[in-house]
């Protein structure tokens, strides 16, 4: 069975620093990667997504299929960045079910 | 549009009682899903549905039926609530043709 492994529960960094967001998976197939976040009182929201390659509020993720990982990163962190981090994974035809990560709760210190 | 929208926002329950979570969405999405949260766990899926009429079971089903009469409605009902089915619940949606999903903003859920 697919898993998304988030080895850190907590993260702190200072403002301006750099922040890496680590996600592992394990999957034999060719699976689609997210990463979700949940900012204070608000309801979970799509971050990106492996496929697209975007930069969304400053944050990238690329896929490394050799190592298995889907690493959210942003080269310097802002106090609104604080909130929990989910990475998640849909395997290939899988009707959009999404197996999660068990979050890195990210607090960004001025 | 108001999005995925659930009801109740907080609830709680004894042992032993029934209930039905309400989730509704007005974007026509036809794929709907429940997840459970859990400290520690992340978001776990409950069941979901890829169509009115038709359900099916995902991660941790026991405990929960759903049914989907409407496109618009996917109700989750707890048969006989327990403590380890203390959670906050999220349902999400998402539109044909997309998996990125919409979710709603949750029930916290508590059986004492």
């Amino acid at each position: 069975a697919q898993r998304v492994t988030q080895p850190e529960k907590l993260l702190s960094v200072f403002k301006g620093a750099p922040v890496e967001l680590k996600c592992n998976y394990s999957y034999s197939g060719s699976p689609e990667l997210f990463w979700y976040v949940q900012y204070s009182r608000q309801r979970l929201q799509l971050l990106l997504r492996h496929i697209s390659r975007e930069s969304i509020k400053g944050f990238t993720a690329d896929l490394n299929k050799g190592e298995t990982s889907f690493h959210l990163k942003k080269p310097f962190a802002q106090e609104e960045d604080s909130a929990m981090y989910y990475c998640a994974l849909i395997r290939d035809g899988s009707a959009r079910q999404l197996t999660f990560g068990s979050g890195t709760q990210l607090t960004v210190l001025p | 549009n108001a999005g995925v929208t659930q009801t109740p926002k907080f609830q709680v329950l004894k042992t032993g009682q029934s209930m039905t979570l309400q989730c509704a969405q007005d974007m026509n999405h036809e794929y709907m899903s429940w997840y459970r949260q859990d400290p520690g766990m992340g978001l776990r899926l409950i069941h979901y549905s890829v169509g009115a009429g038709i359900t099916d079971q995902g991660e941790v089903p026991n405990g929960y039926n759903v049914s989907r009469s409407t496109t618009e409605d996917f109700p989750l009902r707890l048969l006989s609530a327990a403590p380890s089915q203390t959670s906050v619940y999220f349902c999400a949606s998402s539109p044909p043709g997309t998996v990125s999903q919409y979710f709603g903003p949750g029930t916290r859920l508590t059986v004492t």
